[in-house]
C-alpha cells in the first residue's frame, strides 16, 4: 500500500520562500495514470488545492497562487516539492500531500492516499 | 462558477440515515469524489465515481448525483461518522475544486 510523508520546515518567516517535500513510498510515482498534488487546510477552515504534478511532469495550479507557486518532482528518489514563495500569515496551514487518479473518460477524479500532513506556520 | 457549495453543518439521529450535499456546475459533467475528515487526521475517501467505494470503507456510505449535486448518503449512521465530509471534482480549465466542507454531528 502506497504512504506520502511531507517533511520540511514548520516555521517560515514572511516574505521567505515555503519549501516542502513529499516521499513516495512505492514505484507507483513513474506512473503515467496519477497526479501528485499538494493541497493545504488553514486551521479550522476548508480544503484547498494549490497544485500538481503529473508523472510526465506537466503541472497546473490553483489561479489564486500560480504566481508564487512551483512544483517540481525528483523521479529518481520518488518526490515531489512544493516552493511557495513571498509567504505572509495568510498561507499558515497544514500542508497535505496527495496522490491523484484522474480520468476525463470516465469523468471522475480521486485524491487517495493522502500524507499526514505537516504544519507550517509564517511568523517572525 | 467554479465553485463547489456545501451545507456547513448536518446532523442525524443515531441509526438514521442522513444525506450531504453538494452543488456546483462542474457537477454537470463530472462526478464528485467525497471525503471524510476527523479531528487531526488527514482526509480520508470514501465514494468516487458514480457510488465508489474504497477498500475498508462501510457499505452504509454511498453517493448519487443528479444535475448539478452531488451526494453522500450515510444510512444508519454510526457515532464513528461524526465527521467534516468534503466533496471534490475540477473545472473546464483542469483546477481541482473543494467544497467548502459539512461537519456531520450524530445526535
Amino acid at each position: 500500500q502506497v504512504q506520502l510523508q511531507e517533511s520540511g520546515p514548520g516555521l517560515v518567516k514572511p516574505s521567505q520562500t515555503l519549501s516542502l517535500t513529499c516521499t513516495v513510498s512505492d514505484g507507483s510515482f513513474t506512473r503515467g495514470t496519477y497526479y501528485w498534488s499538494w493541497i493545504r487546510q488553514p486551521a479550522g477552515k476548508g480544503l484547498e488545492w494549490i497544485g500538481h504534478i503529473s508523472s510526465s511532469g506537466s503541472t497546473n495550479y490553483h489561479p489564486s497562487l500560480k504566481s508564487r507557486v512551483i512544483i517540481s518532482a525528483d523521479a529518481s528518489k520518488n518526490q515531489f516539492s512544493l516552493k511557495l514563495s513571498s509567504v505572509t500569515a495568510a498561507d499558515t496551514a497544514v500542508y497535505y500531500c496527495a496522490r491523484e487518479y484522474m480520468s476525463e473518460m470516465l469523468r471522475l477524479n480521486y485524491f487517495d492516499p493522502w500524507g499526514q500532513g505537516t504544519l507550517v506556520t509564517v511568523s517572525s | 462558477s467554479s465553485e463547489l457549495t456545501q451545507d456547513p453543518a448536518v446532523s442525524v439521529a443515531l441509526g438514521q440515515t442522513v444525506r450531504v450535499t453538494c452543488q456546483g456546475d462542474s457537477l454537470r459533467r463530472y462526478y464528485a469524489s467525497w471525503y471524510q475528515q476527523k479531528p487531526g487526521q488527514a482526509p480520508l475517501l470514501v465514494i468516487y465515481g458514480k457510488n465508489s467505494r474504497p477498500s475498508g470503507i462501510a457499505d452504509r456510505f454511498s453517493g448519487s448525483s443528479s444535475g448539478d449535486t452531488a451526494s453522500l448518503t450515510i444510512t444508519e449512521a454510526q457515532a464513528e461518522d461524526e465527521a467534516d465530509y468534503y466533496c471534490n471534482s475540477w473545472d473546464s480549465s483542469g483546477y481541482r475544486l473543494f467544497g467548502g466542507g459539512t461537519k456531520l454531528t450524530v445526535l
